[in-house]
């Protein structure tokens, strides 16, 4: 059974662009959230998603934003980036919403110059 | 409001020797208890979870953890160290109220010296 996939696993980006990161959850599972890791901030919840409805948000500016398509794929855009922005970009996929565990992919990590 | 604390950012073992990572939780109501780790340029990988039932809970690799409600710990430990164990291992609580929403602690880098 194949794991969380996230495109692409690295990238770099100038101040001011944005950026769209992919994530396919594993297979079944219904439930995606995004989180942000980062060596001073550690890491921190962005947002979830479930049956293409975000359930759930942290604590990030409206820049943050993510989507669920109907085969539970999610993507997360990043928009107007600022170098603080630099972090890995972590997927976790759920079979569904408080069942106690997330499998997290391999992340995403985006450099911002 | 849910929190975790893990003490030490940093611990050092011999190899064969106790590994015991520390895990403080704060929550206020029933909580999921989860340990990770994480290797370089990889993501989070489950250890061990708590839930409900049994407070003893046995991971992976050797793992265990011991959910202790009224110290509110989970604590990982290891009877022997093996040099694969290096790595960052973070702990992390929810509940069934916030979904998916895992509130994780700061991490600590496990080192095992040959």
């Amino acid at each position: 059974k194949a794991g969380v996939t996230q495109t692409p696993r690295y990238l770099i980006k100038t101040r001011g662009q944005q950026v769209t990161l992919s994530c396919s959850p594993i297979s079944g599972h219904r439930s995606v959230s995004w989180y942000q890791q980062t060596p001073g901030q550690g890491l921190q919840f962005l947002f979830e998603y479930f049956s293409e409805t975000q359930r759930n948000k942290g604590n990030f500016p409206g820049r943050f934003s993510g989507r669920q398509f109907s085969n539970s794929r999610s993507e997360m855009n990043v928009s107007t980036l600022e170098l603080g922005d630099s972090a890995l970009y972590l997927c976790a996929s759920s079979i569904g919403r408080g069942t106690g565990e997330l499998f997290f992919g391999e992340g995403s990590r985006l450099t911002v110059l | 409001a849910q929190s975790v604390t893990q003490l030490g950012s940093h611990v050092s073992v011999s190899e064969g020797a106790l590994v015991l990572l520390r895990c403080n939780y704060s929550s206020s109501v029933p909580p999921y208890l989860f340990w990770y780790v994480q290797y370089p340029n990889q993501g989070l990988q489950l250890l061990l979870k708590y839930t409900t039932g049994a407070t003893l809970v046995k991971g992976i690799n050797g793992f265990e953890a011991e959910f202790k409600k009224s110290e509110t710990s989970f604590h990982l430990t290891k009877p022997s160290a093996h040099m694969s164990d290096a790595a960052e291992y973070f702990c992390a609580v929810s509940d069934r109220r916030t979904g998916n929403q895992f509130y994780f602690g700061t991490g600590t880098s496990l080192t095992v010296i040959p």
